[in-house]
């Protein structure tokens, strides 16, 4: 059965420190990769997504970046954090999947999430 | 660009009650409708997914409806129990294959 780790669970980190989030899939090959963040009551926000080894697209332009070193690790990473980058950062992966009819039925499998609180 | 809304934001029911969430998109173009459950702090679950061609999807006490052509879903549960308190989320994939996901119906089911 396929697995999704990400660490660490929780962090705290002051406004100009770096970071690093590892997100690691066990259990299948050459998934797709997705970085999202969820600020309180709001949807999810798609930050990167990866079809594979050092393939990183980015959706939204901001102080994050991301790679993706090994198949199956994909690494979410800022030089210096600022204040509004707090937030519930999650991982998710998925395979893709179509039906007879040639209609996308894949869905995403997340994470536990990462709480960062930038102060 | 697809916006996806949900209503209510949050909706609080005596166990037992059946539930209505209701999820609306913008653009019909999509090639599934998705919905999670999310537990406070945690990831999202996947619960079920409705493919464009479809017009309703059922697990257990789960059903979701489907109308592209209205731009909306439904997902309903039958006799809430309190262990369906949680945050659930629909998400429509697409024509580029990514999720565009609703803030999400928190649901407070009272024992």
């Amino acid at each position: 059965s396929q697995t999704i780790h990400q660490w660490p669970a929780t962090l705290v980190q002051p406004v100009g420190s770096p970071l690093s989030l590892e997100c690691t899939v066990e259990g299948t090959s050459n998934p797709n990769l997705y970085w999202y963040r969820q600020a309180a009551g709001r949807g999810l926000q798609l930050l990167f997504y990866s079809v594979g080894i050092g393939q990183i697209s980015s959706e939204v332009p901001q102080n994050l970046s991301a790679s993706r070193p090994q198949d199956r690790q994909f690494i979410l990473s800022s030089k210096k954090l600022l204040l509004s980058d707090s937030g519930f950062y999650l991982c998710a992966w998925s395979v893709p999947k179509w039906s007879s009819g040639g209609i996308r039925t894949d869905t995403q499998y997340f994470g536990p999430g990462t709480r960062l609180t930038v102060l | 660009k697809q916006e996806v809304t949900q209503i209510p934001a949050a909706l609080s029911v005596p166990e037992g009650e059946n539930l209505v969430l209701n999820c609306s998109f913008t653009d019909s173009a999509i090639y599934n409708l998705q919905w999670f459950r999310q537990d406070p702090g945690k990831g999202l679950t996947s619960l079920l997914l409705i493919q464009s061609s479809q017009r309703e999807q059922t697990s257990g006490r789960l059903n979701a409806s489907l109308d592209k052509s209205s731009g909306r879903s439904t997902l309903y549960i039958a006799a809430s129990q309190p262990g369906d308190s949680a945050t659930y989320l629909c998400a429509a994939l697409r024509n580029d294959y990514k999720l565009s996901f609703g803030a999400g119906t928190t649901v407070t089911v009272r024992a």
